[in-house]
């Protein structure tokens, strides 16, 4: 069983398109994240959420909106795609605060 | 902002040799981990270190932690071809709700047949 699994896995689009990316974990934990890693591997954190509630959001534009309909789902819906939202998007969940995070495989978004 | 910087950027050894990975970070932690991503996967944990710890073993994995350094290095021994992967540290800061990890740049480790 695949423990944070999210789809698609490849997702390209237009300019000015809305899309959004799905993450499902059965492992019962309570926090959930999505990360963004860029071009040269970069890792950063956009969200965190703990029990549905938003924790974190990292300066990032407000054309990206997390929604968690239950705590083993966070999606990521990005309105207005731009050619620097090209990346790979990663969905973590964690049973604690701190402790390990589980990934999901990512979803490679191009946008042309 | 970005917490961990690893060195080297890219690593290249022979199977059978160690591999290290170094990692410095500039704020309190709570605690580092390292974390392995093969090419089109996620990342896979590997360690968990505290702050109160100073070295940590798993099966081929060695890591060390110095907080007065505010640096952890990572040793793999005995390297294999399945190795080859990008190494990530990441750091759960202090004061930072640690509802967040703060990921390095990575290494990027080839091992060759």
């Amino acid at each position: 069983d695949t423990a944070v699994s999210q789809t698609p896995k490849y997702l390209v689009t237009q300019m000015g398109n809305d899309k959004s990316i799905k993450c499902e974990q059965n492992l019962g934990h309570d926090t959930m994240y999505w990360y963004k890693q860029d071009s040269k591997k970069f890792l950063k954190i956009m969200f965190s959420y703990n029990n549905k509630e938003l924790i974190i959001n990292e300066t990032v534009p407000n054309r990206f909106s997390p929604k968690s309909p239950d705590k083993a789902h966070l999606n990521l819906h990005i309105n207005s795609l731009e050619l620097g939202d090209s990346a790979v998007y990663f969905c973590a969940s964690s049973q604690a605060p701190g402790s390990p995070l589980h990934f999901g495989n990512g979803t490679r978004l191009t946008v042309t | 902002s970005q917490q961990g910087e690893e060195d080297p950027q890219a690593l290249s050894i022979q199977e059978g040799e160690n591999a290290t990975m170094n990692c410095s970070y500039k704020t309190s932690i709570n605690n580092l981990q390292w974390y392995r991503q093969n090419s089109g996967r996620g990342l896979v944990h590997l360690i968990l270190i505290r702050s109160n710890e100073r070295e940590k073993h798993s099966g081929r994995l060695r890591v060390t932690l110095d907080t007065s350094k505010k640096s952890s290095s990572l040793l793999i021994t005995a390297s294999r071809a399945a190795d080859t992967a990008s190494y990530f540290c990441a750091t759960d800061e202090s004061g930072a709700g640690s509802y967040q990890l703060t990921f390095g740049k990575g290494t990027k480790l080839s091992v060759i047949p």
